[in-house]
Parts: structure tokens; C-alpha cells; sequence
């Protein structure tokens, strides 16, 4: 059974740094991409960063360049993601997701998500 | 940015069935995604690629559309399908939702 399990979120200032993980397991973790997606608070859903199986190649979204980094432990099974220079509007629930289908990248499965509250 | 557009609120009765649209901003093939959204849960994956269902996903889902305008099919629909549904396109990056379309029963 898939399983992905999201940790590492809470309460931080403005300004100030936060490392989410996801542990994955029930299933082989360096064969797939992995993702990053957010929730704000009543709000709808927000693809944040996305990286390769092999780690080589990641993506995000304009908003979060330069400010969060994904990356990935295939040895761990586990997918993070560095959030530096948090602002306000980086509060969410972040969910970390898989993109089993070959052609193409959909998110099949998703962990429970974990919030994220950046306030001073 | 391929902006996906969605109405807001559909209101359907228990055993009708019910249309949700998507439509995008640019052609992205048959590269998108529907997802299902209970309160207080994550997303859940029932169409990849417009029409493909996603396994263990009731055959009562169903998607169609190519290009810019998609639709989400329920029929029938039934009491636990309330929830929010979201469309998802990966034809370019950055990977963009839609809105959402908040499935209320009459």
C-alpha cells in the first residue's frame, strides 16, 4: 500500500526558514517524481515544486524560485522540501504527491498534508 | 500560465447526473486531470488524461474533452460525492489547477 506521510510543519515568523519531509513508502521511491502541492486556507490547490527520480531536475512554480528547495533522499525513500525566506502568503497545507502515469504527470497519490502558518 | 476555469458551485439531485467543465485559457491536449476533494481530506485522483479512469475510481465517473474544454461526468450521482473538484492540466509548467466546482446536493 502506498503510503506518504508529510512532517515538519508549524508556527513560523516571517522571514524565517522551515524543512518539510515526506516519508514514502509501498513502492519503489527512486523509480518516480515526486511534488509538492499547497492549500491555503479555504483556498483551492497550487503545485509548488516537482523533482525528478533521480533528483537531477527539479521545478517551481515564480512565486517560491529561489526561496524553497526540493529535494530528495531515494536511499531514505523520503522527499523534502527547504522553505527559506517564508512570507504570509506561504501559509497552506502542503501535500506531498506521486505521478505514477507514465505519459504524462498527474498526482495519484497524496499524503495527509501538513500546515504550514507563516505570522508574526 | 494556462489558467483553467471552472463554475464555482454545481447543485444536482441523488441520482441525476451532473456535468463539470473545465475550460483552459490555451490548448493543452488531452493533458488534463480531475481530482476530488472531501472536507477535511487530500485530493484524490479519478480521471488522467481527460478520459482515463483512475483504478479503484466508481465507473459512475467519467471524463471526456480534448484542447480547451473537458468535462467531469457523475452518473448517477450519489450522497458521498459531495465534495469539491478540481481540474489539473500538465501540458506546460507550471502545472495550474482550476478553482474548483463545490458539488452540493439539491
Amino acid at each position: 500500500e502506498v503510503q506518504l506521510v508529510e512532517s515538519g510543519g508549524g508556527l513560523v515568523q516571517p522571514g524565517r526558514s522551515l524543512k518539510l519531509s515526506c516519508a514514502a513508502s509501498g513502492f519503489t521511491f527512486s523509480n518516480y517524481g515526486m511534488h509538492w502541492i499547497r492549500q491555503a486556507p479555504t483556498k483551492g490547490l497550487e503545485w509548488v515544486a516537482s523533482i525528478s527520480p533521480s533528483g537531477g531536475s527539479t521545478y517551481y512554480r515564480d512565486s517560491v524560485k529561489g526561496r524553497f528547495t526540493i529535494s530528495r533522499d531515494n536511499a531514505k525513500s523520503t522527499l523534502y522540501l527547504q522553505m527559506d525566506s517564508l512570507r504570509s502568503e506561504d501559509t497552506a497545507t502542503y501535500y506531498c504527491a506521486t505521478d505514477f502515469v507514465i505519459t504524462t504527470v498527474a498526482f495519484d497519490y497524496w499524503g495527509q498534508g501538513v500546515m504550514v502558518t507563516v505570522s508574526s | 500560465d494556462t489558467v483553467l476555469t471552472q463554475s464555482p458551485a454545481l447543485a444536482v439531485s441523488l441520482g441525476q447526473r451532473v456535468t463539470i467543465s473545465c475550460r483552459a485559457s490555451k490548448s493543452v491536449s488531452t493533458y488534463m486531470h480531475w481530482y476530488q476533494q472531501k472536507s477535511g481530506q487530500q485530493p484524490k485522483l479519478l480521471i488522467y488524461s481527460a478520459s482515463n479512469l483512475e483504478s479503484g475510481v466508481p465507473s459512475r465517473f467519467s471524463g471526456s474533452g480534448s484542447g480547451t474544454d473537458f468535462t467531469l461526468t457523475i452518473d448517477p450521482v450519489e450522497a458521498d460525492d459531495i465534495a469539491n473538484y478540481y481540474c489539473q492540466q500538465s501540458n506546460e509548467l507550471p502545472l495550474t489547477f482550476g478553482s474548483g466546482t463545490k458539488l452540493e446536493i439539491k
